[in-house]
């Protein structure tokens, strides 16, 4: 079971806007920033957003971040084909001195 | 370019130990704390071990603490993970990641008789 909380799946249409979710606690996301992460199936994860909001240089500005609390979200717009993957975040958690995980999220495009 | 690639996992026995190993690129290596993450076949990704831009600090996840060791050669640009005692369920594929700027393409370690 992942520290932090994401749905299992989520779905749209190639062009609409879709939110991905993840939950955590004041000892993870509450006190620390959000990374988030696309994994193609046999590939390692790439880094979409760092720092809550901020995108590495390459990924498309449909991708961006957010947080509020003890929450983060992952937003795509302009939804792609190329889109489905899974989709992790992560936090640095104080209580467990360690890297935290959510469970992923299955990304399909319809 | 972020270059971070992996190298010496394989099969080896239960009790078995092996040693990782990342070369660093295009990043200031020497002044970035450096993680492993590991991801079993079909399952998330979890946590493992890091370490301190001058490897002063280290840190480990309850599973794999007084068996694995996480070290650093700055001048070398190189990262390592030495993994004694293993277990099957150390079996997964072994990232080397730094947290703001990427993950190497991962290296497998299987642990079975």
């Amino acid at each position: 079971q992942s520290v932090l909380t994401q749905p299992p799946s989520a779905s749209g249409t190639p062009g609409q806007r879709v939110t991905i979710s993840c939950s955590g606690s004041n000892s993870n996301i509450g006190s620390s920033a959000v990374n988030w992460y696309q994994q193609v199936p046999g590939t390692a994860p790439k880094l979409l957003i760092h720092a809550n909001d901020q995108r590495p240089s390459g990924v498309p500005d449909r991708f961006s971040g957010s947080k509020s609390g003890t929450s983060a979200s992952l937003a795509i717009s302009g939804l792609q084909s190329e889109d489905e993957a899974d989709y992790f975040c992560a936090a640095w958690d104080g209580s467990l001195s360690g890297l935290v995980f959510g469970g992923g999220t299955k990304l399909t495009v319809l | 370019e972020v270059q971070l690639v992996e190298s010496g996992g394989g099969l080896v026995q239960p009790g078995g130990s092996l040693r990782l190993s990342c070369a660093a690129s295009g990043f200031t290596f020497r002044s970035r704390w450096m993680h492993w993450v590991r991801q079993a076949p079909g399952k998330g990704l979890v946590w493992v071990s890091r370490i301190s831009s001058d490897g002063g600090t280290t840190n480990y996840a309850d599973s794999v603490k007084g068996r694995f060791t996480i070290s650093r050669d700055n001048a070398k640009n190189t990262l390592f993970l030495q993994m004694n005692s293993l277990r099957a369920e150390d079996t997964a594929v072994y990232y080397c990641v730094q947290w703001e700027l990427g993950w190497g393409q991962g290296t497998l370690v299987t642990v079975s008789s």
